[in-house]
């Protein structure tokens, strides 16, 4: 079984210019999440989909950030524009739907850096 | 969400057992407790979760206090692979999934 996949592992964009992170979560998995970790600090939650619905985007930064999850399969990120501070490592995350918990599988992640 | 502590690193000894504490004071009913690690350059791999009992895995085993404030995520044997930065994470969970919180964890150490 494949895992959750994340394209690009490296980007490195100027100030102002535009990145979009492309997660492939686990097929089936109906739960995807983003998460990213900036210089120092710790991994915090940006958004949960279920399927291609939003069911808490209350970790997005700010508006200059836009996922979609179209189709209910893979997933984007958009950064537009890019500012210093979004640098940093960007995970996806998927689980399947269940009635109990189930294990979250993370990919490997998209190192960013804006310069 | 509900918090969890515990201490920055550790050390340990290959083949000698580890045993990570993770204090959680203000969990509620509904929280289960889930230990996530991160490899060098990976993302975070889940470890194991529970609830309120003892629970053993393939990679570690859970030991939760009774009153569930605490909670000690053991590996029988450490590996040189086991170096990572350990999770002890609190969740509740809804039909519809549910998000995780980092602390800082514990960056565990193996000594040859």
């Amino acid at each position: 079984e494949a895992g959750v996949t994340q394209f690009p592992s490296h980007s490195v964009i100027e100030k102002g210019q535009t990145v979009t992170l492309r997660c492939d979560p686990i097929s089936g998995h109906d739960n995807l999440y983003w998460y990213r970790r900036v210089m120092g600090k710790e991994i915090k939650f940006l958004l949960h989909f279920v399927k291609e619905s939003k069911q808490d985007e209350s970790g997005m930064p700010n508006n200059r950030f836009l996922a979609e999850r179209t189709g209910g399969t893979y997933s984007t990120l958009k950064v537009q524009p890019a500012e210093l501070e979004d640098s940093g490592v960007y995970f996806c995350a998927s689980s399947r739907k269940g009635t109990q918990w189930t294990e979250a599988f993370f990919g490997q992640g998209t190192r960013l850096t804006v310069v | 969400d509900a918090k969890t502590t515990q201490p920055n690193s550790m050390e340990s000894n290959e083949e000698e057992p580890v045993h990570l504490p993770c204090n959680h004071s203000t969990i509620s009913g509904t929280d289960y407790i889930h230990w996530y690690r991160q490899l060098p350059s990976q993302g975070p791999e889940y470890v194991i979760h529970g609830l309120t009992s003892n629970v053993n895995n393939r990679m570690a085993s859970l030991a939760i206090a009774e009153d569930r404030k605490s909670s000690t995520l053991i590996l029988h044997r450490a590996t040189l692979r086991d170096a990572a930065v350990y999770y002890c994470i609190l969740a509740s969970y809804g039909n519809q999934g549910g998000k995780l919180i980092f602390g800082q964890g514990t960056e565990l150490s193996v000594k040859p």
